[in-house]
């Protein structure tokens, strides 16, 4: 385990369909972290967990969007019925408890909504 | 107010060039700051942190005033390497290292 693994790493879908993208983080980062990023802009938060636990959402983050972290390890990030507006890369990173070193992120993955 | 601000670039500069980034941030409680590289389609990937008393990595000086909340970037002699887009970072106090990016700064060296 060398880093942040994210999958897929590009998915193109239909306006009104549900997608779901997974996240690993480093195995012995505890705290993980999903940002969005269009372009021309940095990456924006869109929510943290501590474990298992969700500790914070964005307000970019609606209804539409859940997060879960299940056992502390991996972590899903659900979209339903996608909008075109909601067409950007999905960044996924992680951290030690400390964070003094920021983070490290994964690849991310690009969400085409057509 | 954006809570981190950047210079808006881009920046064309020659190979061997001197190149400076500045960055100013809202939240005067911020504790830890950072900048980070990221390349066309590519993750951001830390870059270096920024401490109080300033930071040097080869031809990479980062200073911070926190007076001014102003944190900056040098690059030294650059590289044809060093093109991408640098993002500026503040951690915002409290417990659970939330990291606040700026815009970017997209920096291209020409030979």
């Amino acid at each position: 385990d060398t880093g942040v693994s994210q999958n897929p790493r590009h998915k193109i879908t239909k306006r009104g369909q549900n997608v779901t993208f997974r996240c690993d983080p480093i195995s012995e980062h505890n705290r993980l972290y999903w940002y969005r990023q269009t372009l021309g802009q940095g990456p924006e938060f869109l929510t943290y967990f501590q474990n298992e636990a969700q500790l914070e959402k964005s307000r970019l983050l609606s209804d539409r969007f859940s997060a879960e972290r299940p056992k502390g390890s991996f972590s899903t990030l659900e979209i339903q019925r996608t909008e075109q507006g909601d067409s950007a890369m999905y960044l996924c990173a992680s951290s030690s408890t400390t964070g003094v070193y920021g983070y490290t992120f994964g690849s991310g993955t690009r969400l085409t909504v057509v | 107010r954006k809570e981190v601000e950047q210079d808006p670039g881009p920046f064309n500069v020659p190979e061997g060039a001197t190149v400076a980034f500045n960055c100013t941030y809202s939240n005067s409680a911020s504790q830890s700051f950072f900048w980070y590289r990221q390349d066309c389609r590519k993750e951001p990937k830390l870059l270096m942190s920024v401490y109080s008393s300033g930071n040097e990595d080869g031809r990479f000086t980062a200073q911070l005033n926190r007076a001014s909340q102003y944190i900056s970037l040098l690059i030294r002699d650059s590289k044809l390497s060093d093109s991408a887009t640098y993002l500026c970072v503040v951690n915002l106090s409290g417990g659970y290292n939330k990291l606040i990016f700026g815009a970017g700064t997209r920096l291209a060296v020409h030979p």
